[in-house]
């Protein structure tokens, strides 16, 4: 079965750091191009950062520019994403999902069930 | 930025009845080198992660049902509903992915009447 599974999420404060992680399997990881969407409570899907298959390249939204890192191990099939100085905007679900096809220009096909990050005092 | 907009934001349909949401991009997605247009459809149900329904702006995901249609080129595109099920209640999103970065409608919330 193809899954991804979300880790790390909870409860930091702002300026502090924190490191999710998404767990694949059911398909070959080292093929696939991954990112980063973000949802916060009761609003809509806002896209955080891609990568490539081979992790050489990534991409960032403005709003997290500077302050995130996104990362894979291919031979642990999983995903990363570093993030720094967080902010009180940042509260929301994050979800990873799977490229259908290698490249920057496809859909997302795969998502995980998604983990919960709050930045407050 | 290529900005996408839905409408209605929220939409009450008998069971039985057809439902279609809108999405307009602010830039065409269109393709002309693969006449393919960019735009995919996501259905997500209260406490799920979304789930993709349509891409390429027409062609349905595996195992979905055939009662979700994705039409429109260019610009202007539309998901319906041909006939309205209890379990279709849900906030779909649209989303195109010819530009970077990649970006999602506000979403439209499909509700009974």
């Amino acid at each position: 079965e193809v899954q991804l599974v979300e880790s790390g999420g909870g409860l930091v404060q702002p300026g502090g750091s924190l490191r999710l992680s998404c767990a694949a399997s059911g398909f070959t990881f080292s093929s696939s191009w991954m990112h980063w969407v973000r949802q916060a409570p009761g609003k809509g899907l806002v896209w955080v950062s891609r990568i490539n298959d081979e992790g050489s390249t990534s991409n960032y939204a403005d709003s997290v520019q500077g302050r995130f890192t996104i990362s894979r191990d291919n031979a642990k099939s999983t995903l990363y994403l570093q993030m720094t100085s967080l902010r009180a905007e940042d509260t929301a679900v994050y979800y990873c999902a799977r490229l259908a096809a290698p490249g920057h220009n496809y859909y997302m096909d795969v998502w995980g069930k998604g983990t919960t990050v709050t930045v407050s005092s | 930025d290529i900005v996408m907009t839905q409408s209605p934001d929220s939409l009450a349909v008998s069971l039985g009845e057809r439902a279609t949401i809108n999405c307009k991009s602010s830039h065409s997605v269109l393709y002309s080198s693969n006449n393919k247009n960019y735009l995919a459809w996501y259905q997500q149900k209260p406490g799920q992660p979304p789930k993709l329904l349509i891409y390429w702006a027409s062609t349905r995901e595996s195992g979905v049902p055939d009662r979700f249609s994705g039409s429109g080129s260019g610009t202007d595109f539309a998901l319906t509903i041909s006939s309205l099920q209890a379990e279709d209640v849900a906030v779909y999103y649209c989303q195109q992915y010819f530009g970077t970065p990649p970006t999602f409608g506000q979403g439209t919330k499909l509700e009974i009447k």
